[in-house]
Parts: C-alpha cells; structure tokens; sequence
C-alpha cells in the first residue's frame, strides 16, 4: 500500500499499513508546505506544514518529508485507519502567507478495513 | 467556539447572473481568504482580504471581486457567471497571514 517518488491520484492501503503519500511543487522559490485533508462534505483541514529549512517533520502520526533538490513532498501516516480515508493535498507557498497557497493535485487514500 | 461558517451551503444560478456568497471567520480570525475548487481538483486561490483591504489576488478575472466587513467577515461576488464558475467556493480565515488557516465547509455552486 505504498507508493513512493510518484504521485498517485489514489492509493488504497489496508487499515494498520503505513501510507506515503506524495507530492511534486512547482515552485523552486516555495519555502512553506502545508497538507490538508479534506473529508467528502468539508473543507480542507491542516495538517501538518514544514519550511524549507527543515527536511523533516514529525506530527501525531505523521510525518513530512522535504526535498527541495528534486522538489519533492511526502506525507507518510502510520498505522493507518479508517477514519484517515479522504483526499489529501499538498499546498506550497511563498513565504509565510498560508493564506495564498497553491495547491497540488489530491490524492485519495481509501482505507480497506 | 464557531469554526468559519459559509452561507449558502447550495446555489442555483443561471449564466450571466450574480451571485453573493458569504463567510464568518473563525472567533478571533481577522483575515480571510478565498478559493475555488473544481470537481476534482486542489482549490484555487482567488483573493486574500486583510484589514478590509485586498491584499494579495490570484488569476481571477475581475468578475470576481469581495469585500471584508469591520467584523472581519467577507463576502465574494462574481458577476456574469459562466458555465465554467460551477464550483466549490472555499473561504479560509487565519490570525492575519502568517497563522494556520482554518477552511469553511464551503458553497456549492451550480450555474445552469
């Protein structure tokens, strides 16, 4: 249930597996990431969010790695469950304004119980 | 502690038409920015407002234009809606810019 490198549009992962979700920026001057989550019905919801001059981020759970050489971003979930199927995004930014973000392609993690 | 809030949930238009759409941030927020999302796709940001000002705007045509009230929240109009307008409309408020922002449900709209 992982994919790592490539983005997938949908990743599907049995519930206790680990999930990688990725994410490629356009951006090389981009130095702040978010991930959301968004639920069928909802908004957006944050996340996790790293800067540039970190390489690695970790949260309850999650964990975001950076690589600004290839401009790549990967949201890694542990013990994955259920109640984390949704669409993920990943939003890049020009300095510290999340309020102008750009955002990414989503990817969809269904979680087979 | 009310989250951001958006009204109307659902909207019916037709091309060529107006619409309003409006959004309370979250207790303690004072900006507020707004997106667009297709079917499908990662939103679009269309405008920041910052202390009643349009601080920072996307690739919007000036059909879409907003405003922000003294209580901090904010309205998007769009006029001579297009077929193509049909989409979730996001607001998000933050602590001005530099905070975690925090997305509303949203507006559906249809434009028929």
């Amino acid at each position: 249930g992982e994919s790592v490198g490539l983005h997938l549009p949908t990743l599907s992962v049995q519930e206790g597996d680990n999930s990688i979700i990725n994410c490629a920026y356009s951006n090389s001057a981009s130095d702040y990431f978010i991930w959301y989550k968004q639920e069928s019905g909802k908004g957006p919801q944050f996340i996790i969010d790293i800067r540039s001059n970190m390489d690695k981020r970790q949260g309850q759970r999650v964990t975001v790695l950076l690589n600004k050489t290839v401009k790549h971003l990967s949201l890694q979930i542990a013990a994955t469950q259920p109640g984390d199927s949704a669409v993920y995004f990943c939003a890049e930014n020009i300095g510290t304004n999340a309020g102008k973000s750009t955002f990414g392609d989503g990817t969809t993690l269904t979680v087979k119980p | 502690d009310a989250g951001v809030t958006q009204s109307p949930t659902h909207l019916i238009k037709t091309r060529g038409q107006q619409v309003t759409l409006r959004c309370s941030p979250k207790s303690g927020h004072d900006t507020v920015s707004w997106y667009q999302q297709a079917l499908g796709q990662g939103p679009q940001f269309i405008f920041q407002y910052y202390e009643e000002e349009e601080r920072q705007r996307g690739n919007f045509p000036d059909r879409f234009s907003g405003h922000q009230f003294p209580n901090y929240s904010s309205e998007l109009n769009v006029n001579a809606l297009l077929l193509g307008d049909s989409a979730l409309y996001l607001c998000a408020s933050s602590l001005k810019w530099e905070e975690t922002q925090y997305f509303g449900p949203g507006t559906r709209l249809l434009v028929l």
